[in-house]
């Protein structure tokens, strides 16, 4: 059965602080992994990988992908009050187009 | 529009009613998608449109569940003879119709509570 587990599943650091979260997968036809941002309702796009060791940035936030170990970790550094959400690690596989999602860690920042 | 929208964004009802939950996909995204969320669990696949393709209803747990999608575009997720344990945040997204691209965009969702 195709799965995406997260970790922590929650998480209580103070701003400053660097954060790692991270993703583990077994999905048939890996296509492809993504992080989200889930602060109210609708979860935000943050990443989507493809490629095993190539790093993407955005700002303080950055996430790489290995094929081999089948995980992906989720960085973020210099943690702000703002960074406090469920973040989200989902999995394409397979020709249907479907997104296998993780159950999130929740994240909270304190001043 | 800009972006994905949905309605109600609350929605309390009574046990054994029907609800009708809407999505207004982005312009042009031919892929569409219902998610649920229960309190502290990820979210759970629902039902997939794509194009004029049959959906891909492998996710809806049981028959009280359906969906349909008008004219390519709007999406109604109708939950027939609601029980408690259908109270959960219903989630629409979009996508391109690409498969290569897995980035799908999340409307606000819908909120509900049956009581």
């Amino acid at each position: 059965e195709d799965k995406v587990v997260q970790s922590p599943l929650s998480l209580v650091v103070h701003e400053g602080d660097t954060v790692t979260l991270n993703c583990s997968y077994e999905v048939t036809n890996f296509r492809s992994l993504l992080w989200y941002k889930q602060e109210k309702k609708a979860p935000t796009f943050l990443f989507m990988l493809t490629s095993s060791g190539i790093e993407k940035k955005s700002g303080r936030l950055s996430s790489i992908l290995d094929k081999k170990e089948l995980f992906s970790i989720l960085n973020i550094t210099a943690t702000q009050t703002g960074d406090s959400a469920i973040y989200l690690c989902a999995v394409g596989g397979g020709a249907t187009n479907k997104l296998i999602f993780g159950t999130g860690t929740l994240l909270a920042v304190q001043p | 529009g800009a972006g994905v929208s949905q309605s109600p964004s609350n929605k309390v009802t009574e046990k054994g009613k029907d609800v009708e939950l809407r999505c207004d996909p982005i312009s042009g995204h031919t892929a569409l998608y219902w998610y649920r969320q229960s309190l502290g669990q990820g979210l759970e696949f629902l039902i997939y449109f794509q194009g004029n393709s049959a959906p891909d209803k492998s996710g809806l747990p049981s028959d009280r569940f359906s969906a349909e999608r008008t004219g390519g575009s709007v999406s109604t997720l109708t939950i027939q003879r609601t029980q408690q344990e259908d109270s959960a945040v219903y989630l629409c997204a979009s996508s391109l119709e690409l498969a290569v691209s897995y980035e799908q965009y999340f409307g606000p969702g819908t909120r509900l509570t049956v009581t």
